[in-house]
């Protein structure tokens, strides 16, 4: 079964760097994800897509703080020198007979 | 620019009917596979159906299944989602979303409320 696992919450300082995790399950691992941010009240946002091999191509408007990679069954949502704004609900997604989401990732800028 | 606006959401009680509308900008709709994803009140994403380009093909989640219809006029740029015998558990922000070549695209999203 394709299943999405995310950690539900993470933090980091304002202006440093933090690396979120989406990890697909067992026999999915070449397949490609989308990361979505969703400030408070707000909609989701498209981020990225990130392909297996770590390549990845950003909505219009992400800035270049924003960055994805891969490792095995492993995609990351790196994001730099972190800033208010980037407090949010990140969210993994990939394709399967519909989208299958992953439970989401608090992230809280200390 | 790739525009999607839901319409159609309300208070509605169990049991009740209501028809969501998308109405799509920006793209070549017809071309595209859409689908709507709800949010529950302070819950993660979830998806709840899609459609193939020419509306020959859905899918459903197995929670709505046998009670949701979705649909598509590509002349009118439209996504609609019938949804029949409401549960208070469908309570939900409703979007809908498209994958274009370039991108996801999501819509600001309709709220339903099931309550009596």
């Amino acid at each position: 079964q394709l299943v999405l696992t995310q950690s539900p919450s993470a933090s980091a300082s304002l202006g440093a760097s933090v690396k979120l995790t989406c990890t697909l399950s067992s026999g999915h691992s070449s397949y490609a994800i989308a990361w979505h941010q969703q400030q408070p009240e707000k909609g989701p946002r498209y981020l990225m897509k990130l392909n297996s091999d770590g390549s990845h191509s950003k909505g219009d408007g992400i800035p270049d703080r924003f960055s994805g990679s891969s490792s095995g069954a492993e995609r990351y949502l790196t994001i730099s020198s972190l800033q208010s704004e980037d407090e949010a609900d990140y969210y993994c997604q990939t394709w399967g007979t519909g989208l299958v989401f992953g439970g989401g990732t608090k992230l809280t800028v200390l | 620019e790739v525009q999607l606006v839901e319409s159609g959401g309300g208070l509605v009680q169990p049991g009740g009917s209501l028809r969501l509308s998308c109405a799509a900008s920006g793209f070549t709709f017809s071309s595209y596979w859409m689908h709507w994803v709800r949010q529950a009140p302070g819950k993660g994403l979830v998806w709840v159906s899609r459609i193939n380009s020419d509306g020959s093909s859905t899918s459903y989640a197995d929670s709505v299944k046998g009670r949701f219809t979705i649909s598509r006029d590509n002349a009118k740029n439209t996504l609609y989602l019938q949804m029949n015998s409401l549960r208070a558990e469908d309570t939900a922000v409703y979007y809908c979303q498209v994958d274009t070549a370039m991108a996801s695209h999501w819509g600001q999203g309709t709220l339903v409320t099931v309550s009596s």
